[in-house]
């Protein structure tokens, strides 16, 4: 049972655009929900996170949406640049205590000059 | 500061021997560990959990006595693959825990594994 769902699978834009990942849950009892960013041959870094009681998170050029009634939440990435390049995963989890992480498949972004 | 390292960082095996891969937390103690399993092109599945000084929890469908951990102390957990095939190819990545709350956890820069 694929608990966080994730599209999409890859995306290609341009430079200086806006790259879009979505995701959507099934388990409401998730109150936690991070960004990861993944680069080849290592392991993924945590790049932001949101809790369902904020609808949005802005961090640089990077922004979550959360839409807790929809079950589904966002990563924008705005000004796109070829060192964002990388596989982007959503993932879930519960916030309190030593909770294990629930991944979405990933999207692998490729931004192009 | 919360750096986690992986030894090795590759490693390639033939099949039917065991491979031991290390996660070190270098600069926090991390009372709990986890271990994850990415296929190519495919999500992060955890595998086990292994706190300090107790024996893992494995994750439904993972073999516990095909993947051994050792939790030996607050810096270093060991995975081993015992007897491995080439279906157990893959890259391993480990956590390391040095709070409570997720964003505490910190991802090794993983082991990727193949059996010959």
């Amino acid at each position: 049972q694929q608990q966080v769902k994730q599209s999409p699978q890859s995306l290609i834009v341009q430079k200086g655009g806006i790259s879009i990942i979505n995701c959507a849950y099934e388990n409401t009892a998730f109150d936690y929900f991070p960004w990861y960013q993944q680069f080849p041959g290592k392991g993924p870094a945590l790049l932001i996170a949101i809790r369902p009681d904020v609808s949005e998170k802005k961090e640089g050029r990077f922004t979550i949406s959360f839409n807790k009634s929809a079950k589904q939440f966002s990563l924008h990435i705005m000004d796109s640049q070829p060192g964002d390049s990388a596989t982007y995963f959503c993932a879930a989890s519960l916030a309190g205590g030593y909770q294990k992480v629930t991944f979405g498949i990933g999207t692998k972004l490729q931004v192009i000059p | 500061g919360a750096v986690v390292s992986q030894h090795p960082s590759r490693v390639i095996c033939k099949s039917g021997t065991s491979v031991k891969i290390e996660c070190r937390s270098l600069d926090f103690q991390a009372t709990t560990m986890f271990w994850y399993r990415q296929f190519p092109k495919q999500s992060l599945m955890l595998m086990a959990t292994s706190n300090e000084g107790s024996k893992a929890t494995y994750e439904q469908g993972v073999e516990k006595d095909k993947f051994l951990i050792n939790h030996a102390s607050l810096t270093l957990s060991t995975l081993t693959v015992t007897s491995a095939h080439p279906e157990d190819s893959s890259f391993y990545i480990c956590s390391a825990g040095r709070g409570r709350g997720v964003d505490e956890q910190f991802f090794g820069p993983g082991t990727r594994l193949t059996v010959l």
